[in-house]
Parts: C-alpha cells; sequence; structure tokens
C-alpha cells in the first residue's frame, strides 16, 4: 500500500525567501508518481508539479523545484521567491504505475504562511 | 484552458436526505474521481470510474454512496441518507491518461445539518 508522511504541518517563511516542504513516501512499486498540489483558502486543489520515479532530473516548474531522492523515497518541493499568494495549504501526493490507474493518495498536509 | 466544472459550490441539506453532486469533467478525459476532504483534514480518495464502470473504490465509498455518467459529460455523486459526518468538500477529478496530473475541479461543500 502507498503512503504518503508530511511531517510539518505548518510552516512560516519570509517573503522573499525560499522554503522546502518535505514529503516521504512508501511503495513497494518500482514506477510511480510523486506530484504537488496548492490549496487556498479558496479551496480548489491547483497542481504544481510532477515527478516520474525514472525520471533522471528534478522536476521545476517555474519557481516551484522538486527535490527528489529516490534512495530516501523523499520529494521535497522548494518554493523559490515566496510571495504572499503562497501562502496556502500544500499537499504531496503519489500513484503507482504498475498497478492499473491507482487512484492518486495524499498526504496530510503542510500549511506555509508568507510573512512580509 | 478546460477544467473540471462542480455545480453546486455549496449544499446544505437536512441529515437523512439524498443530494446529489455533479461534475463535468475535461471533454476528453476518461478517467474520474471522487475525492473527500472533511474540514482540516487531508483528501481521501472515494471512488474511480472509467469506461462506464467503477474501477476502483475505498472503504468510504459503502452502499450509501453511488456514481452515474448519465450522458457523456455529467458525472454524479450520490449521497443516500446523508449523516452530518458527511459534511466535507467533494472533490471531483479528471485525467487523459495513467501518468497525467489529476485535474480537479472547485469542489462542492456539503454540509449536513
Amino acid at each position: 500500500a502507498q503512503k504518503i508522511t508530511q511531517t510539518q504541518p505548518g510552516m512560516f517563511v519570509q517573503e522573499k525567501e525560499a522554503v522546502t516542504l518535505d514529503c516521504t513516501y512508501d511503495t513497494s512499486d518500482p514506477s510511480y508518481g510523486l506530484f504537488w498540489y496548492k490549496q487556498p483558502s479558496s479551496g480548489e486543489m491547483i497542481f504544481l508539479i510532477y515527478q516520474g520515479s525514472y525520471d533522471q532530473q528534478n522536476a521545476t516548474e517555474g519557481r516551484y523545484s522538486l527535490n527528489f531522492q529516490k534512495a530516501r523515497k523523499s520529494a521535497n518541493l522548494v518554493i523559490s521567491a515566496s510571495q504572499l499568494g503562497d501562502s496556502a495549504m500544500y499537499f504531496c501526493a503519489m500513484r503507482d504505475w504498475n498497478s492499473g490507474n491507482t487512484p492518486l493518495v495524499f498526504g496530510k498536509g503542510t500549511r506555509l504562511s508568507v510573512i512580509a | 484552458e478546460p477544467e473540471v466544472t462542480q455545480t453546486p459550490s455549496h449544499q446544505v441539506t437536512q441529515m437523512g436526505q439524498e443530494v446529489i453532486l455533479r461534475c463535468v469533467p475535461i471533454s476528453n478525459h476518461l478517467y474520474f474521481y471522487w475525492y473527500r476532504q472533511i474540514l482540516g483534514q487531508k483528501v481521501e480518495f472515494l471512488v474511480s470510474f472509467y469506461n462506464n464502470e467503477i474501477s476502483e473504490k475505498s472503504e468510504i465509498f459503502d452502499d450509501q454512496f453511488s456514481v452515474e455518467r448519465p450522458d457523456g459529460s455529467n458525472f454524479t455523486l450520490k449521497i443516500r441518507s446523508t449523516k452530518l459526518e458527511d459534511s466535507a468538500m467533494y472533490f471531483c477529478a479528471s485525467d487523459r491518461e495513467q501518468n497525467s496530473p489529476l485535474h480537479f475541479g472547485n469542489g462542492t461543500r456539503l454540509t449536513v445539518t
């Protein structure tokens, strides 16, 4: 069974600074995908970034990058140059690919607060 | 950019009543999902749907719940005899293929009184 662990219930960061949100995962499947979603106070789920288990390079998407350490089973999200609008809940999630179209499994989330 | 749309955005119902939550997935997507998020908690998988049938469901998705794709565009979640603990945000999602990210709707906030 898949499992996602986000150990930071809340984080604070100064505006314009970088912040790392931790995520570790557990799966027995060699083929999987890792995702990060942002949930602002308005409630919608916004896809940020994706990393495949066989991808050789860390994924990047604008100010978001994923620090993927496969041996440690970690997929930390790095947000550079934080903005006030980055304040939100952030969820790490994964899907196994070898078991068919398995559902996305989420971690408990980290609430990020950006301070001016 | 095409998006998943959900209606209504907020639904209030009395305990014991039936509710139907509606979703229009992205038109060329093949896989459809319902997720639930109780306030302040994590997002939980309910059910996935492909080729007009349920492909997987969680323990939460018991006989109280059902899904349907009544026509080529809508995807509905029906909750029979609602309970107070069904109060949550319900998200619909869709994707086109296995290794693509899920696209979520804005959710329906269900309040059972």
